[in-house]
């Protein structure tokens, strides 16, 4: 099993349409990162959390760590066809250790 | 310095071959990481190095998966006796470790694997 599983699995929209991805786990991390994945490519960093209960956005993404820090989601607004990749999340446990999730593959139709 | 660069980008082998790739980080990156990613599955941890010293392996490395950073600057990754099992994208990825705590990871583009 994943430490951290990720829902949906897969996600095919319409520009121009709102989501929202959810990463949820039953462990506490230090910290969690969203990343996003092309095929062919490795995982590019979108954004670190680190306290509970915070909110960090970056231009139509929303990103939010749980109080518990044992889960987060991204909200994307008005979904773009860039927007289209696999977004990972990764919880870093004692520091040192990283685990990810197995993405959400999202799919977003012109 | 442009990020974390992989040789080769690809690799097709014929099973039972030995196969090395090379990552380089970021030049001022004191942590090296390698992962492995399979289709439909997020990245694996493997190994990581800090400095030169190798300082974590998982369990998924078996005895046929080495690596070393030797300079404490690039690493390589070898696999022995290949097997199709370990086709898969090998990531590596570097990051800036101040005392004891881990900064953001930075990934390269990783090396695609083919045992055939």
């Amino acid at each position: 099993t994943q430490l951290l599983e990720q829902s949906p699995q897969f996600l095919s929209i319409q520009e121009g349409e709102n989501l929202t991805v959810y990463c949820n786990s039953s462990s506490v991390f230090s910290s969690l990162q969203w990343y996003r994945q092309e095929p062919g490519e490795g995982p590019v960093l979108l954004v670190t959390v680190v306290t509970g209960g915070e909110v960090k956005k970056l231009k139509r993404l929303t990103f939010q760590f749980g109080d518990a820090r044992k889960d987060s989601s991204l909200h994307i607004t008005a979904a773009q066809p860039g927007d289209t990749g696999l977004y990972l999340c990764a919880g870093v446990v004692n520091n040192n250790d990283m685990r990810f999730g197995a993405g959400t593959r999202l799919t977003v139709k012109p | 310095d442009t990020g974390v660069s992989q040789n080769p980008r690809h690799k097709i082998t014929k099973r039972g071959q030995n196969v090395t790739f090379r990552c380089d980080p970021i030049s001022e990156h004191n942590r090296l990481y390698w992962y492995r990613q399979t289709l439909g599955q997020g990245p694996e941890f493997l190994t990581y190095f800090q400095n030169e010293a190798q300082l974590e392996k998982s369990r998924l490395l078996s005895d046929r998966f080495s690596a070393e950073r030797p300079k404490g600057s690039f690493s390589t990754l070898e696999i022995q006796r290949t097997e199709q099992g370990d086709s898969a994208m090998y990531l590596c990825a570097s990051s800036l470790a101040i005392l004891h705590f881990d900064t953001e990871q930075f990934f390269g583009p990783g090396t695609r694997l083919t045992v055939l």
